[in-house]
């Protein structure tokens, strides 16, 4: 079973920011949030990881709370191309493969952009 | 580069019928991946492989048999099709050294079987 807890969907006005909330309360020290998504009929995507601090790149930010339970996916200027679903995982970061790092994927939120 | 990339797009089964879903990579990643997607639910993991001739079993491996014979390739083969294999089958890769392990995927097959 997926360890992370979503909205199932959430509306978004174009131009805005998205927010997309995501609870891992039993999240352990060495495990990493993950971000993708899957936009209608295609593969996920990766969006962003991360471990303690914040991070940011191209597509989106990440703020990880401080005990680390929770987390948010912020899409600073939300166009109707991110409408999608939207994944948060937590897995063990591994170099060498194995189960334990594999993704598990739960149902998501599903993010509707308006215009 | 082509990136992941999925033959046949979409395929209908007879029960019983068997059929192999293609998967082949260009970035030279050593981990690749087979998903099935119900509808409405998130990725299910079938089976893996973290390099040529070596795989092993995901979380919904019943039903499906997989083989690496190179690293580009990941066929993903289906011997007594039944009703509960209709879904959409994604493959992905993964290089082996990368920090975060990001796996890229393929756009789909979509399988009936009636």
């Amino acid at each position: 079973d997926a360890k992370t807890t979503q909205p199932p969907s959430m509306d978004c006005a174009e131009g805005r920011a998205a927010n997309l909330p995501c609870n891992h309360s039993t999240i352990s020290g060495n495990e990493y949030v993950y971000w993708y998504r899957q936009i209608h009929s295609q593969g996920p995507q990766y969006i962003i990881h991360g471990l303690k601090n914040n991070e940011t790149n191209e597509m989106a930010s990440l703020i990880i709370t401080e005990d680390r339970k929770s987390s948010t996916l912020i899409l600073p200027h939300a166009t109707l191309r991110d409408t999608a679903v939207y994944y948060c995982i937590v897995r063990v970061l591994s170099n060498y493969g194995g189960s334990q790092g594999n993704l598990i994927f739960g149902k998501g939120t599903k993010l509707s952009v308006k215009p | 580069n082509a990136g992941v990339t999925q033959t046949p797009k979409f395929r209908i089964l007879k029960i019983g019928q068997s059929m192999t879903l293609q998967c082949t990579q260009d970035m030279n990643h050593n981990y690749m991946y087979w998903y099935r997607q119900d509808p409405g639910m998130g990725l299910k993991l079938i089976y893996y492989s973290v390099g040529a001739g070596i795989t092993d079993k995901g979380e919904v491996p019943n039903g499906y048999n997989v083989s690496r014979s190179t690293t580009e390739d990941f066929p993903l083969r289906l011997e007594l099709a039944a009703p509960s294999q209709t879904s959409v089958y994604f493959c992905a890769s993964s290089r082996r050294t990368s920090s975060y392990n990001e796996q890229f995927f393929g756009p789909g097959t979509r399988l009936t079987v009636l």
